[in-house]
């Protein structure tokens, strides 16, 4: 079935300091992936939506200029958390649908992020 | 406003029971109807994924939806420990976008 691969599963940073995550379609393109971010025990908050080719979609609070995204392939979405942190320190979750309208999601691995 | 309600538990059964698990959702206009599995420092796992009124059994799992009443529920039954998990309830939007519920803990005691 089809994969997405989120890489790095898991970083420490200096406050201050810029952090990239990058998420990955392994067997199908994705013109749309999703990024999430959850904090301890608490449900998945859509982020911002990340369009191949052109500017994300951030939701309502999110910071464009903090968390920059960048779709520059039909596999390939990239978070930046720039001058991260502490309260920056979350649980980061992409996806992407599975392109069938069925409405499917398939989730890459998760990615949390310690801001020292 | 979309909006996923799901009620956050903890739900605790004991080992063999059936756990029942429940959704409502606003929209009438929703599409299609998905219960993920997250445990605990995990990403989310598709456990079911429902399209039409009725049931939908996938081993011991089994999805019912009731779009006149808005509500998805997911039934897990010889509930086991591994079954410890949040459950989150997903509502797909046709060309729109995906709408998750908070979760709901579940605790299988064995």
């Amino acid at each position: 079935g089809a994969v997405v691969s989120q890489h790095p599963s898991r970083v420490i940073c200096k406050s201050g300091t810029s952090v990239k995550i990058e998420c990955r379609s392994l067997d199908f393109q994705a013109t749309t992936m999703f990024w999430y971010r959850q904090f301890p025990k608490q449900s998945l908050m859509l982020m911002a939506t990340s369009n191949e080719g052109s500017k994300a979609t951030y939701e309502q609070g999110v910071e464009k200029d903090k968390f920059l995204i960048n779709h520059a392939s039909l596999t390939l979405s990239t978070l930046t958390v720039t001058s991260a942190h502490p309260e920056d320190s979350s649980f980061y979750i992409c996806s992407a649908p599975s392109g069938l309208n069925t409405g499917e999601l398939f989730f890459g691995e998760g990615s949390r992020l310690t801001v020292l | 406003q979309k909006e996923v309600e799901q009620n956050s538990g903890p739900l605790s059964v004991p080992e063999g029971a059936i756990a029942s698990l429940n959704c409502t959702y606003s929209d009438r206009g929703s599409q299609s109807f998905f219960w993920y599995r997250q445990y605990s420092g995990k990403s989310p796992e598709l456990i079911m994924s429902i399209y039409s009124n009725g049931d939908k059994e996938d081993g011991r799992f089994t999805a019912q939806l009731n779009k006149a009443s808005q509500y998805v529920s997911l039934l897990i039954r010889d509930s086991q420990p591994s079954d410890s998990a949040t459950y989150l309830c997903a509502v797909f939007y046709y060309g729109q976008n995906f709408v998750f519920g908070p979760g709901t803990r579940l605790s299988v005691l064995p």
